[in-house]
């Protein structure tokens, strides 16, 4: 089945402990990106990735890592993670070209305390 | 620039229509729709392209204006299911995505019995 898969689902965690959220596709898409959901403020790309080892900011990028050694994981990293960046993450790839359908992973909640 | 929708709320019974605007302060290569259902992740409705193309996936018409810079989503003769968050998406930097997409805040529709 094609899908995306994000790990942890749920995730709890205190101030300044590193983290890292995976992101995986089995759709061999060369696109994929991180986006942060708030209410009230739609979702915000955190970083992009066009292919292996080529990555961009996206709209919100400060306090997040990203790197894309492999073309089917796209991993999330906060070194050192602060309240504010409490969120609903997803994770989405693509293939790129003129349609572009984005496939969401099923999301995964972060609470910083 | 994140796109503007409107309304931000829609309330229907079943049976009734409803559309939803998109606008963007940018000159638009293409606009996507997304529905996220609470709790899941967004899925991909549908995309329309300067000079008319569009694919979809589900019977939900949309328009493009590309000398408004705007995108209407019409719901004809809603059903439950269709009650959700919709988000449009637009290009960053207006040309194709290629996955880099900015969305609008969210209209939250809810039909009703």
């Amino acid at each position: 089945e094609a899908q995306v898969t994000q790990n942890p689902r749920y995730l709890i965690t205190v101030t300044g402990k590193k983290l890292t959220v995976t992101c995986s596709q089995n759709m061999n898409h060369e696109y994929m990106s991180w986006y942060r959901q708030d209410p009230g403020l739609g979702l915000r790309q955190i970083y992009y990735s066009m292919n292996v080892e080529v990555t961009d900011k996206g709209d919100v990028p400060e306090g997040y890592k990203v790197s894309r050694k492999e073309k089917r994981n796209f991993p999330l990293i906060l070194e050192s993670p602060s309240p504010n960046q409490t969120s609903l993450y997803f994770c989405a790839s693509s293939s790129g070209g003129l349609y572009n359908e984005q496939f969401f992973g099923p999301g995964t909640r972060l609470t910083v305390l | 620039q994140q796109p503007v929708q409107s309304p931000q709320a829609v309330i229907l019974r079943e049976g009734e229509d409803a559309v939803i605007n998109c606008s963007s302060s940018k000159a638009l290569y293409s606009v996507h729709w997304y529905r996220q259902k609470h709790g899941e992740a967004p899925v991909f409705l549908m995309i329309l392209l300067k000079g008319g193309e569009q694919k979809g996936h589900e019977k939900i018409s949309a328009s493009f204006n590309e000398k408004k810079q705007q995108s209407s989503l019409y719901l004809t003769a809603s059903q439950l299911s269709y009650s959700g968050t919709y988000f449009c998406g637009t290009p960053k930097g207006g040309g194709t995505s290629y996955g880099k997409l900015t969305f609008g805040q969210g209209t939250i529709l809810t039909v009703h019995p």
